[in-house]
């Protein structure tokens, strides 16, 4: 079956430092990938999607490149800001009895000190 | 923008209660999700939905059943609750892209069972 690995939190960094999220990733096709986000007290929305090899996804500064050869997106950021504090989730979307199934990774928390 | 309404953010029910949570989406998306969040577990697929009467189990559908009588709402049903489904239920919908959709999701409800 489809599975994603991310590396396990919380990771902890200053305000300003480089962020990356590790993600891996085991399917049966060829999934679309994507990172969302949970900040404190609310639901997941989409950070950055990508739906082909070599494809970088972007957005807030995040980014993203599907590598088909290594089976990862791994999520990156140039410089935290102590908003971006929140949980990152990985996932794919693949199809599976004719029907596309999202499967998730468990989260990394991120925490951004000033 | 997209709107995913749940009917609680908390509840507290008693074992062997019939719990019924609601979910409500104002985009017209065709599928609708329910997933579980628990520490250190990410979110597990329940139920999904791609059709009005239309569902599909998910990865855990033990002790759960849902209902999908309009394209707006899916609800979750509890049938008799149990302590270990104390957790966070987030809702989700999308439109089908195949497999690059994006899932909306609700700001979750938080159930504790007594």
């Amino acid at each position: 079956g489809n599975s994603v690995t991310q590396m396990e939190g919380p990771v902890t960094l200053s305000e300003e430092a480089f962020l990356t999220i590790n993600c891996t990733y085991t399917a049966t096709g060829y999934p679309s990938l994507f990172w969302y986000v949970q900040y404190p007290g609310e639901g997941l929305q989409l950070l950055l999607k990508a739906t082909k090899a070599d494809d970088k996804g972007s957005n807030k500064g995040f980014e993203a490149t599907y590598r088909k050869e290594t089976t990862s997106f791994h999520l990156e950021k140039g410089s935290v800001q102590v908003s971006d504090s929140a949980v990152y989730f990985c996932a794919l979307s693949d199809i599976s009895g004719g029907s596309y199934i999202p499967t998730f990774g468990r989260g990394t928390s991120l925490i951004v000190h000033p | 923008d997209v709107k995913v309404t749940q009917s609680s953010r908390y509840l507290v029910k008693r074992t062997g209660e019939k719990v019924f949570l609601e979910c409500v989406q104002d985009m017209d998306h065709e599928n609708m999700f329910w997933y579980r969040q628990d520490p250190g577990l990410g979110l597990r697929l329940i139920y999904f939905s791609y059709d009005v009467k239309m569902k599909e189990k998910g990865d855990i559908p033990e002790g759960y059943s849902v209902s999908r009588e309009k394209k707006e709402r899916f609800s979750l049903i509890l049938e008799s609750a149990s302590t270990n489904q104390t957790s966070m239920y987030l809702c989700a919908s999308s439109f089908s892209l195949g497999g690059a959709e994006t899932q909306y999701f609700g700001p979750g409800t938080r159930l504790l069972v007594l």
